[in-house]
């Protein structure tokens, strides 16, 4: 199975200041489509998940352009350009190369 | 407007059987691969089941094959998850997802396995 490692395991920002959230996976999540499988997905305290990045940089529709994603085969970046208060909760990263799709323990960001 | 709408959850005893239901509207429900995602308490997110666009592949993970069994009803635009042989470690929140990017989930809906 392909491990998704997140860090930090927690994050504290000042409104209007960046963050970044990391990810690594076990095994290289690009296909030989040149598809790089991996997502990006915060849950807002008490709600469900929701899709922000989509094949590693692509922005899901209706999410504010302040979120980014980059990264290699391997290690993944999600930043968080301006931080609103709105942006609080647990952003987790998940592959979606392969069966059985994983997802990193998960990274909570919280307002200072 | 995508919406998928979970039902079915609750308390079960072990060693027992729950189906959930996932009703989907505001898409072509055939065109998708579906999934379900679960989280237990407090923890992360683990995915259960995925199923093809016409039911006829299905895939598990280890921890569910051989218990829980996904399919769909296209003319129904319904998902569903029959799950048996129930362990105290499947209580969780169940979510459906649209696949191929999970970029729709539904509320989820809440099962509990006690005695």
């Amino acid at each position: 199975d392909i491990v998704m490692t997140q860090a930090p395991l927690s994050v504290s920002v000042t409104p209007g200041e960046s963050a970044s959230i990391s990810c690594r996976s076990s095994k290289s999540l690009l296909h030989s489509n040149g598809i790089t499988y991996v997502y990006w997905y915060l849950q807002k305290p008490g709600k469900s998940p929701q899709l922000l990045i989509y094949r590693m940089s692509n922005l899901a529709s209706g999410v504010p352009d302040r979120f980014s994603g980059s990264g290699s085969e391997t290690d993944f970046t999600l930043k968080i350009s301006r931080v609103e208060a709105e942006d609080v909760g647990i952003y987790y990263c998940g592959q979606l190369l392969e069966n059985p799709l994983t997802f990193g323990s998960g990274t909570k960001l919280e307002i200072k | 407007e995508v919406q998928l709408v979970e039902s079915g959850g609750g308390l079960v005893q072990p060693g027992r059987s729950l189906k959930l239901s996932c009703a989907a509207s505001g898409f072509t429900f055939s065109n998708y691969y579906m999934a379900w995602v679960r989280q237990a308490p407090k923890k992360g997110l683990e995915w259960v089941a995925t199923i093809s666009t016409s039911g006829s592949r299905t895939y598990y993970p280890d921890s569910v094959k051989g218990r829980f069994t996904i399919s769909r009803d296209n003319a129904k635009s319904s998902l569903y998850l029959q799950m048996n042989s129930l362990k105290s470690e499947d209580t969780a929140t169940y979510y459906c997802a649209r696949h191929g990017q999970l970029d729709y989930w539904g509320q989820g809906v809440m099962v509990t396995v006690s005695s």
